[in-house]
């Protein structure tokens, strides 16, 4: 099955810098690349997708990247701000019927003002 | 639209007590996931239905762990009997083609 990893486990930036999050994916059949967001005491909140048909796909200050010769995907988020701070999950799956989504283990990012 | 209900947000049991955890999907969507999430484990996977039929429980961890969707609203996820080591939280999420997951708030259980 889908194995997927996440590096690293926790990112410290300063606010106003950009903060890069990377995963690895196991299962080249794997097409659809979510990333979601969890503040403390809250729900996973999908935050920015990608398909397997785009390399990249932009969102205001959020972008995510995929190289699915290398299987690999990232999150990059410029201009960060404190309300940035949370754990980051990406996830990936194979879009076909319920689409079950496999996720990494987290980051845990921290933006120092 | 109310999202994904889970209740209840908390349950405090004793070890060897029957739990179950209930959610109710956004209508119109037709795959509900059960997820558990520990700070060793992360997001497991536990259950996923689709059309209110059972598709993957392989990661159900034992057979103390079920999961029933009766209808196209509603979903319980029983543990009987409960152990220590099921402390976690226990999300629920809901989607609808091509759309992503929705997660419900999860039920944070805590077995002692």
């Amino acid at each position: 099955g889908e194995n997927v990893e996440q590096h690293p486990s926790t990112l410290s930036v300063q606010e106003g810098d950009s903060a890069v999050i990377k995963c690895t994916y196991s299962d080249s059949a794997s097409n659809y690349f979510p990333w979601y967001k969890q503040e403390l005491g809250k729900r996973p909140q999908l935050i920015i997708d990608i398909r397997s048909n785009v390399g990249e796909k932009k969102d205001q200050r959020i972008a995510v990247t995929l190289n699915k010769t290398a299987k690999h995907f990232s999150l990059h988020i410029t201009e960060t701000q404190p309300e940035d701070s949370a754990v980051y999950f990406c996830a990936a799956a194979i879009h076909q019927g319920a689409q079950k989504l496999v996720f990494g283990q987290g980051t845990r990012l921290t933006i120092n003002p | 639209d109310a999202g994904v209900i889970q209740s209840p947000r908390h349950e405090v049991t004793e070890m060897g007590q029957e739990v179950t955890l209930r959610c109710k999907p956004i209508s119109g969507h037709n795959s509900l996931f059960w997820y558990r999430q520990t700070m060793m484990r992360g997001l497991e996977l536990l259950i996923y239905f689709n059309n209110n039929v059972p598709i993957d429980d392989s990661g159900m961890p034992e057979d103390r762990f079920s999961a029933k969707m009766p209808n196209a609203s509603f979903s319980t996820l029983k543990i009987q009997p409960s152990e220590p080591r099921d402390s976690a939280v226990y999300f629920c999420a809901s989607r609808r083609d091509p759309y992503g997951y929705t997660f419900g708030s999860g039920t944070r259980l805590t077995v002692v």
